[in-house]
């Protein structure tokens, strides 16, 4: 079925190590790409988005790739600092529908 | 802070009961979005509405229902419930395409005993 698959599902670094989270989606068709960022008890905050009509899109520390060729799109923030420690979900529109998202990666920046 | 509020931050009840969660959208969005939030399933998409019609459908229970009221506020219905209920319950808001922000309220956590 339509799905988005997430990697990986936990991700320790060092602080000031980069970070880098992939996702792949199942339909070509997708457009939006948006990235989520959970904090513990919080609701997910979008971080950064991507469209399909490009192929990267930056924002300070973070950095977002997409190749629709390849059906894959990932998330890479520099610089890591303790507070990025979090939960982090890409999600997809598949079928010309909603929202999918994807597992969910756990991030821990050890100082 | 999204602008988007959820009362209640939680809920404990009982298997067969009925709640109703409530979900205030941030000022001038006319989409609320329902998600359900769990350890085995991840975020998944309940129902969308638009400025008091539901424009889409994702994996929502018959036992659950929905509506959005004339000031835009929406509530979430669940009946007959179940162990497998307890999650959390996020809404968002935004506008009438899934590809314009969303943004997620705090969530209501459910518990059923």
């Amino acid at each position: 079925g339509e799905n988005v698959e997430q990697h990986p599902s936990t991700l320790s670094v060092q602080e000031g190590d980069s970070a880098v989270i992939k996702c792949t989606y199942s339909d070509s068709a997708s457009n939006y790409f948006p990235w989520y960022k959970q904090e513990l008890g919080k609701g997910p905050q979008l971080i950064i988005d991507i469209r399909s009509n490009v192929g990267e899109k930056k924002d300070q520390r973070i950095a977002v790739t997409l190749n629709k060729t390849a059906k894959h799109f990932s998330l890479h923030i520099t610089e890591t600092q303790p507070e990025d420690s979090a939960v982090y979900f890409c999600a997809a529109i598949l079928g010309y529908s909603t929202l999918t998202f994807g597992k969910g990666t756990m991030l821990l920046v050890s100082p | 802070d999204s602008g988007v509020t959820q009362t209640p931050k939680h809920l404990i009840t009982a298997t067969g009961q009925r709640v109703t969660l409530r979900c205030s959208p941030r000022s001038g969005d006319l989409s609320v979005y329902w998600y359900q939030q769990s350890l085995d399933q991840g975020l998944q998409f309940l129902i969308q509405y638009y400025n008091g019609e539901e424009r889409a459908k994702g994996n929502i229970l018959e036992r659950f229902s929905a509506q959005q009221f004339p000031d835009l506020h929406s509530e979430l219905n669940l009946s007959s419930l179940e162990l497998g209920d307890s999650a959390l319950y996020f809404c968002a808001s935004g506008g009438y395409d899934s590809t314009d922000t969303q943004y997620f309220g705090p969530g209501t956590r459910l518990t059923v005993l």
